[in-house]
């Protein structure tokens, strides 16, 4: 039978603007959150993470920002070019018990477009 | 750069077969999880191993699957008798152990006619 997906929240964009991609979770229990980006026909891909002591984390174009009080997470991408368009999930983990392999658990995800 | 690979790329089966997705891990990766995407939906954790055996299922991970390392080298996610609700894309991804990044495969898209 047919399958109904989840329609995902969109942003468009032109080519040197400013993306700001947001994501809410509820999980107090998460401390180490991560923002994946998947192209079409492809797997996820690590962009940046950040831990839950922190509340800012830059890496090149890329800044994630955290804010525990009211559970919320978001990407800036600067300068956004055509190549960025792509489906961006956050992620989260639960501390496994003060280990680094815990599952991970999947945001909703946001399509990204880039107009040139 | 070292990347996680799958094989096949495609796997079109009918309903009730089994089927065996293929998972070459990073060689210094030590945790290795399998996660699913259903056609436009997030992907989902199905299950992770490490030291040859399962740390962790998720509630899609019933008796029809199951998991093997059986070279050291490859990583195997068996369906025993598929389902057409099994047709989705499956990843593989991998955990060094001294990082916290999970490196994904590019996938397995199965298609359960």
């Amino acid at each position: 039978g047919e399958s109904v997906g989840l329609h995902l929240p969109t942003l468009s964009v032109q080519e040197g603007d400013n993306s700001i991609i947001n994501c809410a979770y509820s999980n107090s229990a998460s401390d180490y959150f991560i923002w994946y980006k998947q192209e079409s026909g492809k797997g996820p891909q690590f962009i940046i993470d950040i831990r839950s002591n922190m509340d800012k984390r830059q890496g090149q174009r890329v800044t994630v920002l955290l804010n525990k009080t009211v559970k919320h997470l978001s990407l800036q991408i600067a300068a956004t070019q055509p190549g960025d368009s792509a489906v961006y999930f956050c992620v989260f983990k639960e501390n496994a018990g003060g280990t680094s392999y815990g599952k991970l658990t999947f945001g909703q995800g946001t399509i990204l477009t880039v107009h040139p | 750069e070292p990347e996680v690979t799958q094989t096949p790329s495609h796997q079109v089966t009918q309903m009730g077969q089994e089927v065996i997705l293929r998972c070459v891990p990073i060689s210094n990766h030590l945790y290795f999880y399998w996660y699913r995407q259903i056609l436009g939906q997030k992907v989902e954790f199905l299950v992770s191993f490490y030291n040859n055996e399962i740390s962790e299922k998720s509630e899609i991970f019933d008796d029809q699957f199951s998991v093997e390392r059986p070279d050291g080298s490859n990583f195997t996610l068996k369906i025993r008798s598929t389902k057409l609700e099994d047709s989705a894309m499956y990843f593989c991804a991998g955990l060094q152990g001294a990082e916290d990044t999970q490196y994904f495969g590019p996938g397995t898209r199965l298609t359960v006619l």
